[in-house]
């Protein structure tokens, strides 16, 4: 079964702190996706990774491959980080054909402090 | 910018109705997506289709039922609507490129609250 283990769940940050969250794939797998979910509001995708390092703005998103394992940063973190932010990985079916089907980890509370 | 609409933000049923969430985009898009998000269990596929016409069963399928009779839009139906379907459901779409590498594009969201 592919699965996708996210952490920490809960994280609480002054702002201007750098910040880090983890997530972990199973094999089958072979894209990441990092989402932003901001409260009541809906899903916006942050970056798709199927190797190497991906940046935008402050948040910078990295992929290895061979220890299945990505990692979403924020520099110099603000409130307005604060959010959901989900990884998702991109399941690959019998054929290499996936549809796009995603497989979610749990999300992670990102809370930045003025 | 890629649209997904969802044709409710919030909606209150009772036990045992048939319920409609309709989901349009207007991108072209070959893939459309079904999820419900609950607290603690994160997003978990419902359904999802490919192609006009097209469906597979996701994750929990169990209750749902879809439809798509058009490219741009993609149907959840809740036959007979019960308590544990009380969720947010999201729709998404994204192209079909023959890969994973297709980024989901999100709808806002239907908070159901089934009574």
């Amino acid at each position: 079964k592919n699965e996708v283990e996210q952490s920490p769940q809960n994280l609480t940050a002054q702002e201007g702190e750098f910040i880090t969250i983890n997530c972990s794939y199973s094999v089958g797998i072979s894209a990441l996706h990092w989402l932003q979910q901001h409260p009541g509001g809906g899903i916006v995708s942050l970056f798709m990774l199927s190797s190497g390092k991906k940046k935008h703005g402050r948040l910078i998103a990295t992929i290895n491959i061979q220890e299945k394992h990505s990692s979403l940063h924020i520099t110099a973190s603000h409130p307005r980080d604060s959010a959901v932010y989900i990884c998702a990985g991109a399941t690959t079916l019998g054929g290499g054909t996936s549809y796009g089907k995603l497989t979610f980890g749990q999300g992670t509370i990102l809370t930045v402090h003025p | 910018d890629v649209k997904v609409t969802q044709s409710s933000r919030y909606l209150v049923k009772r036990t045992g109705e048939k319920v409609f969430l309709e989901c349009v985009q207007d991108m072209d898009h070959e893939n459309m997506f079904w999820y419900r998000q609950d607290p603690g269990l994160g997003l978990r596929l419902i359904y999802f289709s490919y192609d006009v016409k097209m469906k597979e069963k996701g994750d929990i399928p169990e209750g749902y039922s879809v439809s798509r009779e058009k490219k741009e839009r993609f149907s959840l139906i809740l036959e007979s609507a019960s308590t544990n379907q009380t969720s947010m459901y999201l729709c998404a779409s994204s192209l079909w490129r023959g890969s994973s590498y297709n980024e989901q594009f999100f709808g806002p969201g239907t908070r159901l609250t089934v009574l």
